[in-house]
């Protein structure tokens, strides 16, 4: 069974760079068809997609993020990574990793962590 | 980046149906793209309950009870996800998502659905 958990400090200060690890477990990272996505939950609000990498290292990231973030991928520890830089209040949020099933036609998230809640504090 | 428009909230009662929503912006064509349908209890991840592109193109997620479909209206561009025969155990948050492109995704906004 296909287990992810993500890891990292769960309290950033104002203006640093929030960083967290998705570690893969059951399954390797490499497979093809799958891409490693990140998504945040506001405290009491829905899910933004942050962004997502396969194995090859290409990533995509969603237009209002984009400036600040960075995923990266190693596949030697089955890992991937999230980096946001100047972090502000409006980054505390659930930080979630999952997989996401890449089918041509359409794309679904079928594993996830549990997720992390990361608080921005100033 | 869109927007996909969910009520905030929604209930029934148990047996009945529930109609959730997801409209589209304007400038995305439901009848173009899959809906993607996902549920989240507190305190627990998504989970993902299904996708409709049509009758002829859809599918359910492992394990999700065949009450749970999509649809779409097209007229509105708009998603649905019908819930029926409601059980006490669909009360949840509801998520819809689209992916524009290859490189977007985007969530809606969620809606809550209480059994009453």
């Amino acid at each position: 069974q296909l287990q992810l958990q993500e890891s990292g400090p769960g309290l950033v200060k104002s203006s640093e760079t929030l960083s967290l690890t998705c570690t893969v477990s059951g399954g390797s990272i490499s497979s093809s068809s799958y891409y490693w996505d990140w998504i945040r939950q506001p405290p009491g609000k829905g899910l933004e997609w942050i962004g997502s990498i396969y194995y090859s290292g290409s990533t995509y990231y969603t237009p209002s993020l984009k400036s600040r973030v960075t995923i990266s991928v190693d596949t030697s520890k089955n890992q991937f990574s999230l980096k946001l830089s100047s972090v502000t209040a409006a980054d505390t949020a659930v930080y979630s990793c999952a997989r996401r099933y890449y089918y041509g036609s359409g794309s679904e998230f079928d594993y996830w962590g549990q997720g992390t809640l990361v608080t921005v504090s100033s | 980046q869109p927007v996909l428009t969910q009520p905030p909230s929604s209930s029934a009662s148990p047996g009945e149906s529930a109609r959730l929503t997801c409209t589209l912006p304007s400038d995305i064509n439901v009848g173009s793209y899959n809906i993607y349908w996902y549920q989240q209890k507190p305190g627990s991840p998504p989970r993902y309950l299904l996708y409709y592109y049509s009758d002829s193109d859809k599918g359910q997620g492992s394990g999700v009870p065949s009450r749970f479909s999509g649809s779409k209206d097209a007229s509105a561009n708009t998603g649905i996800l019908l819930i029926s025969g409601l059980q006490s155990e669909d009360e949840a948050d509801y998520y819809c998502m689209v992916w524009p492109s290859t490189a977007l995704g985007v969530f809606g906004g969620g809606t809550k659905l209480t059994v009453l």
